[in-house]
């Protein structure tokens, strides 16, 4: 079974540019998560999706950070435009059930 | 609110020798209790979970029990090899808010040959 594929692996900006990373979930799982995890914290939720639709957004940073997820499958979460604290590994999850979640590798965001 | 709470690091111990990383938590209902290791530049992966009072979760030699009275799922393992230097990270999964999960802020493990 295919893990949860997340891409770039490493991007690094400048200031007030942007950039985008995408998820593939594991097949069938209806639940994906998006965590932001900067360096010595534990994974910090920014959205989930069940499906198509929206959970939980409650920290995701609505002025600069957004996320879809089309036709319930993949995902693209977006940033416009970053910041230096943005720097951080943006972590996907899926889950078939409530018990367990399955990570992507990560991409590590440098902003310079 | 939800929360987790678990021991700062680093740890450091000599291969073979016992670990413990402690965890306490807040939940609003009544949550299922994991553990996750991440091992350097990897993903977090799943090293066990426990889903109701006094369950025990095990997987590789590591344990931990969920203690609701002491709102407790301490991590143990008998005798820690190289292999198991890693970050782990304790957390939570509260159905009571659409299962989202909540972290600590991670232990990181170093062993010693």
């Amino acid at each position: 079974e295919a893990g949860v594929a997340q891409s770039p692996r490493y991007k690094i900006i400048e200031k007030r540019q942007s950039v985008a990373f995408w998820c593939n979930p594991i097949s069938g799982h209806a639940t994906l998560y998006w965590y932001q995890q900067i360096l010595g914290q534990g994974p910090k939720l920014l959205i989930q999706f069940q499906n198509n639709g929206v959970v939980d957004d409650s920290q995701l940073p609505k002025d600069r950070f957004s996320a879809e997820r089309l036709k319930g499958v993949d995902s693209t979460l977006k940033i416009q435009p970053a910041k230096l604290e943005d720097s951080a590994v943006y972590l996907c999850a899926s889950s078939l059930t409530r018990y367990e979640q399955y990570f992507g590798p990560g991409t590590r965001l440098t902003v310079t | 609110g939800n929360s987790v709470t678990q021991m700062e690091g680093p740890v450091t111990l000599s291969e073979e020798a016992f670990l413990t990383i402690n965890c306490t938590y807040t939940a609003t209902g009544y949550p299922s209790l994991f553990w996750y290791v991440q091992y350097p530049g990897e993903g977090l992966q799943l090293l066990l979970k426990a889903t109701k009072a006094d369950d025990k979760g095990s997987n590789k030699g590591f344990e931990a029990t969920y203690r609701k009275e002491t709102t407790s799922f301490h991590l143990e393992k008998g005798s820690v090899q190289v292999s198991d230097s890693a970050v782990y990270f304790c957390a939570l999964s509260d159905q009571a808010v659409g299962n989202q999960f909540y972290f600590g802020t991670g232990t990181s493990l170093t062993v010693i040959p």
